[in-house]
């Protein structure tokens, strides 16, 4: 069964440091998405992309973040300095239209020391 | 703000027993979504209900989409092991599918054997 696949499983990574997050959406799905889910509490919606651009995005995802879509198969999230509190399980998504269920990836866990 | 409340939040049980729990809201949603999560894994997508008093069946488990479309329910029957999970119902508001998805906070189900 396809899956969308996310790397590195677990960053460890230092305060102010910048991280990628990389994922690997089923590949005839169009549209994308990453969640933050901080441990414990509910899944946060950060951005959906579509057809190359940021479709919808949360409070959440500030100037901090960003996504790209670099090439036809992957697609990132850069948090840039990152702060104690972006702590948390980053999950990438994708479907096949807006209506459509959601099959989200294993997650990256993400630990800012 | 449109909210979706899951309860119960906890919920720990018998191998055997059946099961209901919830997802509320006070606003419409053009479909909704139910998910199972399990530690450090991303959601799955167990279903999505559309029609307002659409009824689905995956095995065990019985979705229900009330007639408003303001709220759903899942109900187990012979609840087993493998059936714990965190379950999570995520919305889209309103009547048309521009809107992004609403996730509750989960219902935390424990099943023992």
């Amino acid at each position: 069964e396809p899956e969308v696949t996310q790397t590195p499983s677990h960053q460890v990574t230092q305060m102010g440091q910048e991280v990628i997050l990389r994922c690997v959406p089923i590949s005839n799905h169009l549209y994308f998405y990453w969640y933050r889910q901080i441990l414990g509490q509910k899944v946060e919606f950060l951005v959906s992309f579509y057809n190359n651009e940021i479709s919808e995005k949360s409070e959440i995802f500030d100037d901090q973040f960003s996504v790209e879509r670099p090439d036809g198969s992957n697609f990132t999230l850069k948090i840039r300095s990152t702060k104690l509190e972006d702590s948390a399980m980053y999950f990438c998504a994708s479907s096949e239209g807006k209506s459509y269920g959601y099959t989200f990836g294993s997650g990256t866990r993400l630990t800012v020391v | 703000t449109q909210l979706l409340e899951q309860s119960p939040q906890f919920l720990s049980i018998q191998e055997g027993e059946n099961l209901t729990v919830y997802c509320n809201s006070s606003s419409v949603f053009s479909s909704l979504q139910w998910y199972r999560q399990e530690p450090g894994e991303g959601p799955v997508l167990l279903v999505t209900v559309v029609t307002g008093g659409e009824v689905k069946k995956l095995k065990r488990l019985t979705f229900q989409f009330g007639d408003a479309r303001k709220d759903s329910s899942l109900h187990i029957t012979a609840a087993q092991p493998g059936d714990t999970g965190l379950y999570l119902c995520a919305g889209r508001a309103g009547m048309d599918s521009n809107y992004q998805l609403i996730w509750g906070a989960g219902t935390k189900l424990i099943i023992k054997p």
